[in-house]
């Protein structure tokens, strides 16, 4: 069975301050990872994805995330946050065979102070 | 570009009536999806499309019913509402479901309350 677990329901971080929201998965076989944001009253905003390849990956308005596969995790990062960034975090994970439906975590709140 | 629109975006309704949920994408996606949003739970998938005139069951399917008549539209229909279909309904689409080009893109949503 596919998870995904996203131990934190809210993060709050300084602006300026690095910021962490973290997410590991269970997936039979490798992975296909995705981390959307979701801003009030809209849809799932697309923001990177891991597929194959380099480990880091970069993805839009700064954002990074680094899959390591040991750990099962695919931590999403960023070195200096914004008040602009305080949102809703959704990981979500896909399995390369089977329905290879996405299985969504439940969310993080990131709030950033100023 | 619109992208992926829905229509409503928020309804009332009575239990034990129905009504139909419209999404439409104008990116030529083959993949279409309806997902609910609920507190503390994340996005689930109640039924997905892949390609004109197919429809699967998702994680959660009861209650619902789906129809992808064109390869734009798919519709999500709530025969007999029950006050545990309260939720936020959103739509996605895919082009593919290949490497690379399986990120789904989503709509604005539908803020559905169940009486």
């Amino acid at each position: 069975a596919q998870s995904v677990a996203q131990p934190e329901d809210q993060v709050n971080v300084a602006e300026g301050n690095p910021l962490t929201v973290k997410c590991t998965y269970s997936v039979s076989g490798n992975p296909y990872l995705f981390w959307y944001v979701q801003y009030p009253n809209r849809g799932l905003q697309f923001l990177l994805k891991y597929i194959t390849g380099d480990n880091l990956v970069k993805g839009s308005y700064g954002f990074e995330a680094e899959f390591n596969k040991s750990q099962t995790s695919f931590h999403l990062k960023k070195p200096s946050a914004l008040v602009s960034d305080s949102a809703l975090y959704f990981c979500a994970v896909r399995g390369r065979t089977g329905a290879n439906n996405l299985f969504f975590g439940t969310g993080t709140r990131l709030t950033v102070i100023p | 570009n619109a992208g992926v629109t829905q229509t409503p975006k928020f309804r009332v309704l009575k239990t034990g009536q129905s009504m139909t949920l419209l999404c439409a994408q104008d990116m030529n996606h083959e993949y279409m999806y309806w997902y609910r949003q609920d507190p503390g739970m994340g996005l689930r998938l109640i039924h997905y499309s892949v390609g004109e005139g197919t429809t699967a069951k998702g994680e959660v399917p009861d209650g619902y019913n789906v129809s992808r008549l064109k390869k734009q539209n798919f519709l999500l229909g709530l025969e007999s509402a029950a006050p545990s279909q309260t939720s936020v309904y959103f739509c996605a689409s895919s082009y593919s479901r290949v490497a690379g080009l399986e990120t789904q893109y989503f709509g604005p949503g539908t803020r559905l309350l169940v009486l």
